[in-house]
C-alpha cells in the first residue's frame, strides 16, 4: 500500500516561501492525482490544489497567485511552494493520493506548519 | 466560512444509527460526486466514501453515503466508540477546485 510522507521546516518566518515534500514509497507517481490540502489548528479542511501525473496543475483560486505545486518522477515526490506567507497560513499540510482530482484516496500523516518571526 | 454546510456535532449511543448531512449547491454537489473522510483524534483524514456511496476496500457496510440534488448524506450503522471522530465531506466545485464541509464531530455516548 501506498505511504507519503510530508517534510519541510516547521516554522517559516512571515513574507517568505513555505516549501513542503511528499516522498511516495510502496508506489508509483504515475497514473494518479496529487493534491495538497492543509488543515488549521482546531479548524476544517482547505483544499490548496493538485498536479496529475502528466504535469497539469489546479489551484484555489484563493491562493493561486502564491501556489506553485510540481513532481519530481525520478525521486517518487511532489513539491509544495507557498509565497509570501502570513499568520493565516499556519496550518498542517497534507499531501493525498488520488484515482482523479475529485477524490483523495490516501492521505499523509500531515506536517505541521508555524508562521513567526 | 465552508463552502459545504454540515452540523457541527452529532451524538448517539453505541449500536445505533447517526445521520451526518452535508448541503451544497448546484455548483459543487448538485453536479459532481461526494466525498466522505473520517478523522479520528490526532490523525490524518481518512477516505471512507468516493463518488457519493462507493467504499474503498476495507471500510466496514456501517458505513453508507448517498446523495440527493444538492445534498448528500452519511449513514453511520451499529456506532462502536471508535467511530469517535470528526467528519468532512467533499466535492469538486465547478469554480475548479476542491471543497470541504466545515466538519462534523461524531460523539458516541
Amino acid at each position: 500500500q501506498v505511504q507519503l510522507q510530508e517534510s519541510g521546516p516547521g516554522l517559516v518566518k512571515p513574507s517568505e516561501t513555505l516549501s513542503l515534500t511528499c516522498t511516495v514509497s510502496g508506489g508509483s507517481i504515475k497514473n494518479y492525482y496529487w493534491s495538497w490540502i492543509r488543515q488549521p489548528p482546531g479548524k476544517g479542511l482547505e483544499w490548496i490544489g493538485y498536479i496529475s501525473y502528466t504535469g497539469g496543475t489546479n489551484y484555489n483560486p484563493s491562493l493561486k497567485s502564491r501556489v506553485t505545486i510540481s513532481v519530481d518522477t525520478s525521486k517518487n515526490q511532489v513539491s509544495l511552494n507557498l509565497s509570501s506567507v502570513t499568520a493565516a497560513d499556519a496550518a498542517v499540510y497534507y499531501c493525498a493520493e488520488g484515482l482523479d482530482h475529485r477524490r483523495f484516496d490516501f492521505w499523509g500523516q500531515g506536517t505541521l506548519v508555524t508562521v513567526s518571526s | 466560512q465552508s463552502v459545504l454546510t454540515q452540523p457541527p456535532s452529532v451524538s448517539a449511543a453505541p449500536g445505533q444509527k447517526v445521520t451526518i448531512s452535508c448541503s451544497g449547491s448546484g455548483s459543487n454537489i448538485g453536479n459532481n460526486f461526494v466525498s466522505w473522510y473520517q478523522q479520528l483524534p490526532k490523525t490524518a483524514p481518512k477516505l471512507l466514501i468516493y463518488e457519493n456511496n462507493k467504499r474503498p476496500s476495507g471500510i466496514p457496510d456501517r458505513f453508507s453515503g448517498s446523495k440527493s440534488g444538492t445534498s448528500a448524506t452519511l449513514d453511520i450503522t451499529g456506532l462502536q466508540t471508535g467511530d469517535e471522530a470528526d467528519y468532512y465531506c467533499g466535492a469538486w466545485d465547478s469554480s475548479l477546485r476542491g471543497v470541504f464541509g466545515g466538519g462534523t464531530k461524531l460523539t458516541v455516548l
